[in-house]
């Protein structure tokens, strides 16, 4: 069975810092999902990585995605408020399931004037 | 374009009560995902659809929840009779194969039950 796992689950960060969040998964996949839940919202869709070595960037955040290490990072450079929200990570589960994705339980970021 | 629709916002009901949940997903996208979101805790699926038929309704509490999808448009999701702990969020989402199955997520149902 599929397990996902997502570390720190709460990160309270300064203004300026970086920072990694890290995403464990526990059996073979090449396809990772990253989404991010804003209070009381909906998830939005962040970064879609689909091969080993696979690397995204978007603003301030980066995300990197290692299949042999069943492991991916989604790093955030010099944080701003704006990025406080919860970061979730998915898996898209065996191939020919049309898209199943098992997340992890989300980590809570808090930026910090 | 147009996103995930659902409806209704929220729902208050008390246990052993009815509730249906209703989604519209983008036009043209062939799969479609209810998920149940419990407060602090990951998104889990519910069922998915690929077109009418379900592909996956493993983690679906089939004596009380059901779902259908008719016409491989809109779907229903329904709860019946209501239990406190189904007091979640329930996310419906759909997803078109362009080299991945990328998933656009609607607004959310926000279910209470007392």
């Amino acid at each position: 069975e599929l397990k996902v796992e997502q570390n720190p689950l709460f990160l309270s960060m300064q203004e300026g810092k970086n920072y990694t969040i890290y995403c464990n998964y526990s059996t073979t996949s090449d396809r990772l999902y990253w989404y991010r839940q804003d209070p009381g919202k909906s998830l939005e869709s962040l970064f879609v990585l689909l091969s080993n070595g696979a690397v995204k960037q978007e603003g301030r955040l980066m995300a990197s995605l290692d299949t042999k290490a069943r492991l991916s990072t989604l790093h955030i450079t010099a944080a701003v408020h704006d990025l406080s929200a919860t970061y979730f990570c998915a898996v898209e589960g065996l191939y020919n399931q049309g898209g199943k994705l098992i997340f992890g339980q989300g980590t809570e970021l808090s930026v910090k004037p | 374009e147009a996103g995930v629709a659902q409806s209704p916002r929220y729902k208050i009901i008390e246990k052993r009560q009815s509730v249906a949940f209703w989604c519209n997903p983008i036009s043209g996208h062939a799969t479609l995902y209810w998920y149940q979101q419990i407060l602090g805790q990951g998104p889990k699926l519910l069922i998915q659809f690929q077109n009418n038929g379900v592909v996956d309704d493993s983690q679906l509490p089939k004596d009380r929840f059901s779902a259908e999808r008719l016409k491989g448009v809109d779907s229903t999701l329904k709860i019946q009779p209501a239990k406190l702990e189904d007091s979640a969020v329930y996310l419906c989402a759909s997803s078109s194969w362009q080299g991945s199955y990328e998933q656009y997520f609607g607004p959310g149902t926000r279910l209470t039950v007392t």
